[in-house]
């Protein structure tokens, strides 16, 4: 399993702050994601990275931007918070099983971020 | 485009019963790779398991059991004795495609299960 730290695990802020989620990873991956999860549960890939310098946008279209300057270090930036960037937020970085060439994703423990 | 719906929104159960959790999913790839993810009330996802669709066979972990039927494009997991600290919501995801073996997943929304003492 991958160890994934998310920092912090609670945010609450006024509209127009700027935040970072921090996301890091011990294990060396280089393939990591971040997600947004809705109090509806259903969860959506924001961004996306596939190794240093590396960045990508996912399906669900967000206003937070990423970097990729170390493998292990996945930031979220959020230039100006508002109150419709209430969420949830998952980082997961992905392993190759060996031997298999199939990818696992494992989460770390998310960011409750509440906008007001 | 890939879809994977869970149908139950919710499911209710006293310990010791067995419980279903259900899952179907579309995808047009013949490669794709199935998985569940159980995440409890502290917020974080737990892979449960991974399966590629050239694997029908089903697993068996434990009280947890998954049967994958590509006829019915369903993989549903089974609790077996369920117990209260399975109470969390599950989510079952699908990645497609030969150069996509677990990226990109496609999550459904999830099936939250209580189990009561």
């Amino acid at each position: 399993e991958a160890d994934i730290y998310q920092t912090p695990r609670y945010l609450v802020i006024g509209t127009g702050k700027k935040i970072t989620l921090e996301c890091s990873q011990t294990m060396g991956h280089d393939k990591m994601y971040w997600y947004q999860q809705d109090p509806g549960m259903e969860l959506h890939l924001i961004h996306y990275s596939y190794g240093v310098n590396s960045t990508e946008k996912g399906d669900l279209s967000s206003e937070s931007t990423v970097s990729r300057i170390r493998t292990e270090h996945f930031p979220l930036t959020l230039e100006s918070a508002r109150p419709s960037h209430t969420s949830q937020y998952l980082c997961a970085s992905s392993e190759y099983g060996a031997g298999t060439g199939e990818e696992t994703q494992y989460f770390g423990p998310g960011t409750r971020l509440l906008v007001l | 485009a890939q879809k994977v719906t869970q149908a139950q929104t919710e499911i209710s159960v006293v310990e010791k019963e067995d419980v279903t959790l259900d899952c179907v999913y579309e995808t047009r790839d013949t490669t794709y790779y199935l998985f569940w993810y159980k995440q409890p009330p502290s917020g974080e996802l737990v892979f449960l398991i991974r399966r590629n669709s050239f694997d029908e066979q089903n697993e068996i972990s434990g009280r947890y059991s998954w049967n994958f039927q590509k006829s019915t494009s369903s993989f549903n997991f089974t609790i077996t004795a369920s117990q209260v600290v399975d109470s969390a919501v599950y989510f079952c995801a699908l990645s497609e495609g030969v150069e996509s073996s677990g990226d990109k997943l496609t999550f459904g929304t999830g099936t939250r299960l209580a189990v009561r003492p």
